[in-house]
């Protein structure tokens, strides 16, 4: 019940494309959902991140669609760049008394020119 | 750069060498982790520090062991690895408020190969 489902495992787009990562979870009591970016040799950096309270973030190219009842949610990078190739990672957590992230298996996205 | 800085980069270790890593945040932040990540699987929390308190330990491996001397800094002590413990080791900070969100800020990691 702790998972967070993330996929696919790797994606590739073409410049100019949509890109669309999906992330799934059974924890209802998750209220939090980053999105984090990792380049080859960097740590993550958080991206984007949602609420359960609204059904959809964007900023920039960049935007989180929420569907609470589905207990899904999905990053959508508009407009693809190659320098958005990068492995992307979801995550869900608890605010309050629990602070454990709880991450996706990560999807591997390539952006060719 | 996050403001969080893990040293060495890289290291290369046998199995019966004591190795420390090393970790420092310059954000003043109160909790600090400790992640493995390996190839195709999800990032693995080992250990969480709240105000140099361990608070969580995920069923670590005792060849593991963590110290946090105070709020900025946080070392992983390593003895008797296995060429399994291959991975890239990332250290975070996070302000944890009761009632904030967990937004927590990666140092770029330690790749550790065990030989």
């Amino acid at each position: 019940q702790q998972q967070v489902k993330q996929s696919p495992q790797s994606l590739i787009v073409q410049k100019g494309g949509i890109s669309i990562i999906n992330c799934a979870y059974e924890n209802t009591a998750f209220d939090y959902f980053p999105w984090y970016q990792q380049f080859p040799g960097k740590g993550p950096a958080l991206l984007i991140a949602i609420r359960p309270d609204v059904s959809e973030k964007k900023e920039g190219r960049f935007t989180i669609s929420f569907n609470k009842s589905a207990k899904q949610f999905s990053l959508h990078i508009m407009d693809s760049q190659p320098g958005d190739s990068a492995t992307y990672f979801c995550a869900a957590s608890i605010s309050g008394s629990s602070y454990k992230l709880i991450f996706g298996s990560g999807t591997r996205l390539l952006v060719r020119p | 750069e996050t403001g969080v800085t893990q040293t060495p980069r890289h290291l290369v270790m046998g199995m019966t060498n004591k190795k420390s890593l090393k970790c420092e945040q310059h954000l003043g932040h109160n909790a600090m982790y400790w992640y493995k990540q390996s190839a195709k699987k999800p990032l693995e929390l080992m250990f969480v520090y709240n105000f140099k308190e361990q608070t969580e330990n995920n069923s670590v491996p005792s060849r593991f062991s963590p110290e946090c001397p105070n709020s900025s800094h946080l070392f992983l002590h390593l003895h008797t690895l296995q060429p399994e413990d291959s991975a890239l080791y990332l250290c975070a900070s996070s302000q944890r408020e009761r009632s904030s969100y967990n937004e927590q800020f990666f140092g770029p990691g330690t790749r550790l190969t065990v030989l």
